[in-house]
């Protein structure tokens, strides 16, 4: 079965700061890896998905993710945060033939002016 | 439209009480889910519909009962449940079920239910 490892419960990035979220997943094939974000309150939206081709993802809102298979890692990135990103994410794996999502535990993000 | 939509947002609701969640979708997918939230943790699967049809269940109480009227409505018919179901519950849909597409799910809002 898959699996996904955040090893950051909480990051505190300064406005205006890059970011980067780790994400490391366990799979015995080719995963398909999604990074969602969360807003207090809200449900969850899909910044980039990764499927086969390219290894750098780009998605909305900024943020862009690379596949590297040799680390099984998927981190995403974002250069320079606003005080819009503070949010949770989360970092999900999917398997062939399984509409099942295995989700990380989460990363918190702060945003300080 | 690529919207999933839940209501209502926000039920508060006795143990002995009987309720309702509702989501809809006009994506034309044919699996949904519902999901269940607590604070500060990564959604965890209830169930899953596919073409209407149950085809998961986590291991759910039966105090929990889904029903997909049609391919667009889902709901969530609750009853006597306990204060430690209080959570965000959350309502997912996907193209097709499987591998890749199948996979990228769209999430409502969710409603936040707490039970007194």
């Amino acid at each position: 079965a898959q699996s996904v490892t955040q090893p950051d419960i909480h990051i505190t990035v300064s406005e205006g700061a890059s970011l980067e979220l780790r994400c490391n997943y366990s799979y015995g094939a080719t995963p398909y890896l999604f990074w969602y974000v969360q807003s207090p309150g809200q449900g969850l939206q899909l910044l980039l998905k990764y499927f086969s081709g390219d290894t750098l993802v780009q998605g909305i809102k900024g943020f862009e993710a690379e596949f590297k298979r040799s680390q099984s890692s998927f981190n995403l990135r974002k250069p320079s945060v606003h005080w819009s990103d503070a949010a949770e994410y989360f970092c999900a794996v999917g398997a062939h033939n399984d509409y099942k999502l295995s989700f990380g535990a989460g990363t918190t993000v702060t945003v300080r002016a | 439209d690529t919207e999933v939509t839940q209501t209502p947002k926000h039920l508060v609701m006795g143990m002995t009480n009987k309720k309702s969640l509702k989501c809809e979708q006009h994506m034309g997918h044919r699996a949904m889910y519902w999901y269940k939230q607590k604070a500060k943790k990564p959604p965890e699967l209830m169930f899953v519909y596919s073409y209407e049809k149950l085809s998961i269940n986590e291991s759910v109480p039966s105090r929990f009962s889904p029903e997909c009227p049609n391919s667009s409505l889902l709901n969530l018919h609750l009853h006597a449940l306990q204060p430690e179901d209080s959570a965000l519950y959350l309502c997912a849909s996907s193209q097709v079920h499987g591998g890749g597409l199948g996979n990228e799910q769209f999430f409502g809002p969710g409603t936040r239910l707490t039970v007194l």
